[in-house]
């Protein structure tokens, strides 16, 4: 089975415009969570979707919005951006959402955003 | 609340094991994980625990878990150079698809 893939893999922008990042999970998974990593905070979670529906999120700003497509694969979006969101961003899928089952994430190699 | 705690470094010599610790927060997580993470690369699943094992031992790993003190460690044996990166662990919290995870431990591996 192919793993999770992410495009762009590295990406390039200036303060103030916008970037969307693309992530394709693991075939049968319909579970995707986004988490932005950078020196500073470590690992924190963005959102998650799940059947098309924003199910969970982070403590980020409205700039940072995503969704998700029939075929379970999302895209998130960061608009107006800013130095601080340079970071990598790493995706995961998994197969369900439910915490009383295994439900191991499987992380993508990520996109690493850097804002000039 | 949310909150996972580890050590930042840890520098072993090859051959010997490596014990990277972890304590957590959340007496509701029903798994927790540990993840490698190599330069310049993503997470990497090295194994997870069950909240109601003590121990899981997956060929040079060993987790132990000891869920009265919400302590998690791993141990890595006969730990080689190929072995230095970034540890993670991490629990799921009581939502869905939402993992939390500790600052990592660089683990550095010397010949």
């Amino acid at each position: 089975k192919a793993g999770v893939t992410q495009t762009p893999r590295y990406l390039i922008k200036t303060r103030g415009q916008q970037v969307t990042l693309s992530c394709s999970p693991i075939s049968g998974h319909r579970s995707v969570s986004w988490y932005q990593q950078t020196p500073g905070q470590g690992l924190q979670f963005l959102f998650e979707y799940f059947s098309e529906t924003q199910r969970n999120k982070g403590n980020f700003p409205g700039r940072f919005s995503g969704r998700q497509f029939s075929n379970s694969r999302s895209e998130m979006n960061v608009s107006t951006l800013e130095l601080g969101d340079s970071a990598l961003y790493l995706c995961a899928s998994s197969h369900t959402r439910d915490t009383r089952r295994e439900n191991t994430q499987y992380f993508g190699p990520g996109t690493r955003l850097t804002v000039l | 609340g949310e909150d996972v705690e580890q050590s930042l470094f840890l520098s072993v010599r090859e051959g010997d094991s490596s014990v990277i610790n972890c304590t957590y927060t959340d007496s509701s997580s029903t798994y927790l994980y540990w993840y490698k993470q190599e330069p310049g690369a993503g997470l990497q699943l090295l194994t997870y625990i069950f909240s109601n094992m003590d121990m899981k031992q997956d060929q040079r790993l060993t987790v132990l878990l000891n869920k009265k003190d919400k302590h998690l460690s791993l141990r890595i044996a006969d730990t080689q150079t190929g072995d230095s990166a970034i540890y993670f662990c991490a629990e799921t919290y009581n939502q869905g698809g939402k993992l939390i995870f500790g600052q990592g431990t660089e683990l550095s591996v010397k010949p």
